[in-house]
């Protein structure tokens, strides 16, 4: 079974500065895909940013990027210039392409300081 | 464009009371997903559909039924709630066209139900 483990239950970092999100999983498929939800106070699944696994270029979207070791298999985000609406849980998740299903990690509390 | 719509959005019953979410998606796709969300422990699948009339176990599907009544709907029901399954419930739906354009699934905006 797959599994998805973040180790920070909990992050902070100060306004405009970088901080760096962990992600590890473990799967013995070769083809899937990887996210990072961010869940607001608002409840809502946000999707960050996504990467598929054939691909060896880093996904990024704007201030988000990730580092995406496939052989490590660990898959961190990285929120450049942080900014107080980042505030969040951020959930890393994996899915495998002959399977329809998410299996997510237990979240990182991530709080930007002003 | 509604997306994913749940219904209600809180709801508080009593032990042993019974109960049902309901879940409608506008977007024509065929697999639906119902997870719980507890603090410290993620989202963690309940039951999830394939398609219309299949309905399948998730990790945690002990004291929960469902029912995928057509495309657009997937119902889940507590029969008789207990305190431990107070939690935010969450519905997403996910159609087989999106892994072409590696889509991730749509969530809905969660339910928070406790149970007293």
């Amino acid at each position: 079974a797959q599994t998805v483990t973040q180790s920070q239950p909990e992050m902070s970092v100060q306004e405009a500065e970088t901080v760096t999100l962990s992600c590890t999983y473990d799967t013995s498929e070769n083809n899937y895909y990887l996210f990072w939800y961010k869940q607001p106070p608002s409840r809502q699944m946000i999707l960050v940013i996504r990467q598929e696994a054939y691909k060896q270029q880093n996904a990024t979207e704007n201030r988000f990027s990730v580092n995406f070791q496939k052989a490590a298999k660990s898959f961190s985000l990285k929120i450049s210039d942080s900014q107080l609406g980042d505030t969040a849980m951020y959930f890393c998740a994996f899915m495998m392409l002959r399977s329809e299903k998410l299996v997510f990690g237990k979240g990182t509390k991530l709080t930007v300081n002003p | 464009n509604a997306g994913v719509t749940q219904t209600p959005k809180f709801q508080v019953l009593k032990t042993g009371q019974s109960m049902t979410l309901q879940c409608a998606q506008d977007m024509n796709h065929n697999s639906m997903y119902w997870y719980r969300q507890d603090p410290g422990m993620g989202l963690r699948l309940i039951y999830y559909s394939a398609s219309e009339g299949t309905t399948d176990k998730g990790e945690v599907p002990n004291g929960y039924n469902v029912s995928r009544l057509n495309k657009r709907e997937f119902s889940l029901r507590l029969e008789s709630a207990a305190p431990s399954q107070t939690s935010v419930y969450f519905c997403a739906s996910y159609g087989t066209w999106a892994a072409e354009t590696h889509q991730p699934q749509h969530f809905g905006d969660g339910t928070r139900l406790s149970i007293l």
